[in-house]
């Protein structure tokens, strides 16, 4: 089993589509955790980082569950450009991040 | 978060050769990795580069075929030895924040014939 796991997709949603992507993670000495974004032939950028209490940042919202060990990421309104793979990572204070194999996103008009 | 420069972005090499790959950070970071991402497939953690020490190798990644060096704590370099067309891939540094955020290099892409 992976220490991280997401759904790959691929999603196709509309414009203006609300999508979701889950990730689960083994490690539970996993202290942090983050969402980048990869566009194709491109490196890995930040997305958000996801908090216990749950984040937003505008049309994006992530969310982490302790107990469950998931980590959800939800965008509303979708755009275009929000076509991209999504990496999950979880990261230890040993200073090791473990990347999910990704979410492939398109939003088609 | 700090930019990191790396360099070559893409090449093409011959089977057996070796190539280097350079990394300079804007500004100092403590940690820096190298990655590798090979098509269609997620990050793969192959070091963690130490400032004046040899590297952290994961499971599967040795010293012999991926010597890394990090004179200082802007600087690192990634040398993939011996290449055979496996080796195809990209190749990524980043360094890390401070509550272990990441940032990358743009990559290289390594295609071995």
């Amino acid at each position: 089993r992976k220490e991280v796991e997401q759904d790959p997709g691929p999603f196709n949603v509309p414009e203006g589509a609300t999508v979701a992507f889950n990730c689960t993670y083994s490690n539970s000495a996993s202290q942090s955790f983050f969402w980048y974004r990869q566009d194709c032939r491109k490196e890995p950028k930040l997305l958000m980082s996801v908090y216990s209490s749950g984040n937003e940042d505008g049309r994006f919202t992530a969310q982490l569950n302790r107990a469950s060990q998931y980590i959800s990421l939800l965008i509303r309104d979708s755009k275009l450009s929000d076509s991209a793979t999504y990496l999950c990572v979880a990261y230890t204070n040993a200073g090791k991040s473990t990347f999910g194999d990704g979410t492939t996103l398109t939003v088609k008009p | 978060s700090a930019v990191i420069s790396q360099k070559p972005s893409r090449d093409i090499c011959q089977r057996g050769t070796s190539l280097t790959i350079q990394c300079q950070v804007d500004s100092q970071v403590t940690m820096m990795f190298w990655y590798r991402q090979q098509p269609g497939q997620s990050l793969t953690l192959i070091a963690t580069a130490n400032q004046g020490s040899e590297a952290t190798y994961e499971s599967g990644f040795v010293i012999d075929k991926f010597p890394i060096s990090r004179p200082n704590l802007t600087f690192s370099t990634l040398t993939v030895s011996n290449m055979s067309p496996e080796d195809s891939s990209i190749y990524l540094c980043s360094g890390t924040g401070g509550s272990g955020e990441l940032f990358f290099g743009e990559g290289s892409r390594l295609t071995v014939l």
